[in-house]
């Protein structure tokens, strides 16, 4: 596709529940990034993946959080016995450089409401 | 550490009046990158434009204009003559080592 896809665009889940979120990176992007956006703030640093490899995952909050990207293209972040506080907009982005200097393609985020 | 600090929450002008969104960071890196990202109620950052930290010249991109000086770790985002279109949310943000760090933004209103 154009741009960075992220599904489902909402997910409702009921608190200890297991969830997953998907994201599609611009084809040929190495670099991966997930974020998390609480409401008024600025999106957190989670996980970074340079092609299959989690380069950096020190964002991510505790063990309930993992992503993994087998074939350096697509990403799932999975959050296992989800609470209330992980309600939040996931956003994932990707870069074509890689480093740190690239302009970062976002997508629009998965809505997570745990009940 | 680094630390972007956007002090101005909720920013109101009425269309054709500029305004400033101010971005403050820290860090002790020599070597760095400030960009400046908008989203809009869709919720789909959108990025528009990058600095390296050698880099100080200011630019000019039509109605927008940035203003990068190390001396004070600043790097403000002016909109002149805005437009109704321009309201969105505003991120500034700074990246080092493969981390980006965003502010807290500042919501741009702007009243027809």
């Amino acid at each position: 596709g154009a741009g960075v896809s992220q599904t489902p665009s909402n997910k409702v889940t009921e608190k200890g529940k297991y969830v997953e979120l998907r994201c599609d990176p611009i084809s040929g992007h190495t670099a991966l990034y997930w974020y998390r956006q609480s409401l008024g703030q600025g999106p957190e640093f989670l996980i970074y993946f340079q092609g299959t490899g989690a380069a950096d995952d020190s964002g991510l909050p505790n063990d309930r959080f993992f992503a993994v990207r087998p074939e350096g293209s697509v990403s799932t972040l999975k959050i296992q016995r989800t609470e209330r506080g992980d309600s939040a907009v996931y956003l994932c982005a990707s870069s074509r450089e890689g480093l740190h200097t690239g302009e970062l393609f976002f997508g629009e985020g998965s809505r997570l409401t745990v009940l | 550490a680094q630390k972007v600090t956007q002090a101005q929450t909720e920013i109101s002008v009425v269309e054709k009046e500029d305004v400033t969104l101010d971005c403050v960071y820290e860090t002790r890196d020599t070597t760095y990158y400030l960009f400046w990202y908008k989203q809009p109620p869709s919720g789909e950052l959108v990025f528009l434009i990058r600095r390296n930290s050698f880099d100080e010249q200011n630019e000019i991109s039509g109605r927008y204009s940035w203003n990068f000086q190390k001396s004070t770790s600043s790097f403000n985002f002016t909109i002149t003559a805005s437009q109704v279109v321009d309201s969105a949310v505003y991120f500034c943000a700074l990246s080092s080592f493969n981390k980006f760090y965003f502010g807290s933004g500042t919501k741009l209103n702007v009243k027809p």
